[in-house]
């Protein structure tokens, strides 16, 4: 099957803890992203990565940090989760560079709740 | 950056009626607008995107347009049925920054 994974589905911390979460698509793309949807639905995005290569970094905070072993895995590493992290976080990838365009396709997404 | 405004925020109607969703951008950078359809507990899918070559572009009873004049782009669903009922995104992507700016979604009720 080809598509965009994500694990975990859920998960529920604490205010200070480190949350990692990952992201692996089997569609051949080159370009991955990060994007954070909070309660309101709003979709923003976080990182976006071509090739291991970061090629996006919006204004996020430090304790977010995204790692890129090769071009097919995106993880996404939360230092010291905040009770405004609790969103889902949805990875997506495209085909090409990220600099044209190209649909992109989304994982089922991580729900994260910090309480 | 792009900022993406999309309206209206809800927008009710009634089965086999039309709904329209309209959306401006800033950056006459921005060259390609694609329209995702997201369902409660699921992720965004593409259902139809446009191109800044192209004005006008139509599929299976969706018709996106695009007035890169007014900065402004819009997505029709004709013939509305109670599956349409779900969150729309418009979103424009700007070549100058690499990535897809969204708008803030619109939910569509289709009553039967």
């Amino acid at each position: 099957e080809t598509a965009v994974f994500q694990t975990p589905n859920y998960h529920v911390t604490q205010v200070g803890n480190e949350v990692s979460f990952n992201c692996k698509q089997t569609l051949g793309h080159d370009t991955m992203y990060w994007y954070k949807q909070d309660s309101k639905k709003l979709l923003k995005i976080m990182f976006s990565y071509n090739n291991k290569q970061l090629i996006v970094n919006e204004t996020v905070p430090r304790r977010f940090s995204p790692q890129s072993s090769d071009k097919a895995h995106l993880n996404l590493r939360i230092k010291s989760v905040e009770p405004e992290d609790s969103a889902v976080y949805l990875c997506a990838s495209s085909s090409g560079t990220g600099r044209g365009y190209a649909e992109q396709f989304f994982g089922p997404g991580t729900r994260l709740t910090v309480l | 950056g792009e900022q993406v405004e999309q309206l209206p925020s809800i927008l009710r109607v009634q089965e086999g009626s039309s709904a329209s969703i309209n959306c401006t951008y800033e950056n006459s950078a921005s060259n390609y607008f694609p329209w995702y359809k997201q369902e409660p507990g699921e992720n965004p899918k593409l259902i139809i995107d446009i191109r800044s070559n192209m004005e006008r572009k139509q599929t299976q009873g969706l018709i996106v347009l695009l007035d890169k004049k007014a900065k402004r782009f819009s997505l029709h669903i004709t013939d509305t049925q109670p599956g349409d009922s779900a969150m729309y995104f418009c979103a424009a992507h700007d070549s100058g920054y690499n990535k897809l700016t969204f708008g803030k979604g619109t939910v569509l009720l289709v009553s039967p």
